[in-house]
This record gives C-alpha cells, structure tokens and sequence, in this order.
C-alpha cells in the first residue's frame, strides 16, 4: 500500500478556497485515492475518489497529475463548519487500508 | 435510512472480562472493517472482511477476534481486554467490488475504556 504525506495543521479563513496537497511518491497502476473528512468524535466522511486529472463533486475538487505521484483536495469557499481533519488514502479495491496522519483544518471568522 | 450502526457507543470495563462490540450495516455491503484511533496516531484498521466467512488482519489486529457469519454484521471480540485497548473504535462498510469505488461508511463509534 502507498505510503502518503499531508501537511499536519493548516489554517485559513471563511470564504477563502483551501487547498490540501498529498503526496505518494510510490503510487501503484491500479491504486485510486481517496479523501475523507472527519469531525471530532464522529467517523470519517468520504469526500472524493479520483485515478487521473480532475474530479469535482458537489463539495470539492480533486486534481491529479499525470505522474499521479500526488494529489491536491480543493475546498472552495470554506466556512467554519470546514474545521475537520482530512486524510487522503492510495489503495486498491478497498481491502486492506492505510489512513495517515491527516491534515487538522482551522478555519477562522 | 442508509446506516452502520455500532453497539455499545459507550462501554467501561475491567482487565481481563471479555466483551463483544457489535456493527451491523443495512446497505448489503460485502466489505467490512474496524479500525481504532488513538490521539496522534489516526486510524489504524484492525480486520476486514471481504465477504461471509472471510476475514484478515488489518495492521493492529493482536487481542481482537472478528468474526463474519451474515453479511450484515460483523462482530469486534476482545477476549481479554487490557488498558492498551483503551481507544475509538470506528466499524464501517462499503461495496468495492460492486460499485467500483472505496467509499467506506462509517459506523458513529464506540468509545472503550479499559481499567
């Protein structure tokens, strides 16, 4: 399974676009990555899955290069109700899953 | 309504007396997991499942049994508990094979404090 490095902390500002980089030098033909959200207290919330270029859903963005050597999440216009801690994921299938240390989001009035 | 619920949310106990987490999903997922998460150290997955009858070891899975007779349920064993087992511990479920994503769903969690 792909190893993948976040920033630990990052803040920002309501209305501000935040954008989270992930990095997974060893990603594998097959393998997808995923992003997911959590709140405190709560379990995690999946956000977005992509494979190649861009993906957009009706909460983010998720753009991957060609060498898919890394990821970046976009949150665009965040507000308060952002705060969380995202995790990207690199796996295959769904099996066996790695989460890492994950980004703490502060976004501040 | 679309859920995975996990039984008890809250659950204090001794060294040493066995207990039994339950999760139970209503989506007729083949995929299911347990993972704990410690402060600093995120999640971690315990087992999986992929189907009935089939499980395997996720990165932390010594002092835990699982065990997946339906599909819908799929039981975390703490055979004996010690104070290292103190975590959250998250279920969730999802349908890799079917629908060609891994967007896992979790369970709200259970909170174990062990004395």
């Amino acid at each position: 399974l792909a190893k993948t490095t976040q920033p630990i902390s990052m803040d920002s500002y309501e209305g501000q676009e935040v954008n989270i980089t992930c990095s997974h030098n060893n990603i594998a033909t097959n393998d997808y990555i995923t992003w997911y959200q959590q709140f405190p207290s709560q379990g995690p919330r999946f956000i977005i899955q992509g494979y190649k270029t861009k993906v957009t859903n009706e909460v983010a963005s998720l753009f991957i290069p060609a060498d898919r050597k890394s990821s970046t999440l976009s949150l665009p216009r965040v507000s308060l109700s952002d705060t969380a801690v995202y995790y990207c994921l690199v796996h295959t299938g769904g099996f066996k899953t790695i989460f890492g240390a994950g980004t703490r989001l502060f976004v501040k009035a | 309504e679309a859920q995975v619920t996990q039984n008890p949310r809250y659950l204090i106990t001794v060294t040493g007396k066995k207990l039994t987490v339950t999760c139970s999903q209503n989506m007729n997922h083949e995929y299911m997991s347990w993972y704990r998460q410690d402060p600093g150290l995120g999640l971690r997955q315990i087992y999986y499942s992929m189907n009935v009858e089939v499980t395997d070891k996720g990165d932390v899975p010594e002092g835990y049994k699982v065990s997946r007779k339906e599909k819908r349920n799929f039981p975390l064993i703490l055979e004996s508990p010690s104070p290292n087992q103190t975590s959250l511990y998250f279920c969730a479920s999802s349908s890799p094979l079917r629908t060609g994503d891994n967007e896992q769903f979790f369970g709200p969690g259970t909170r174990l404090t062990v004395l």
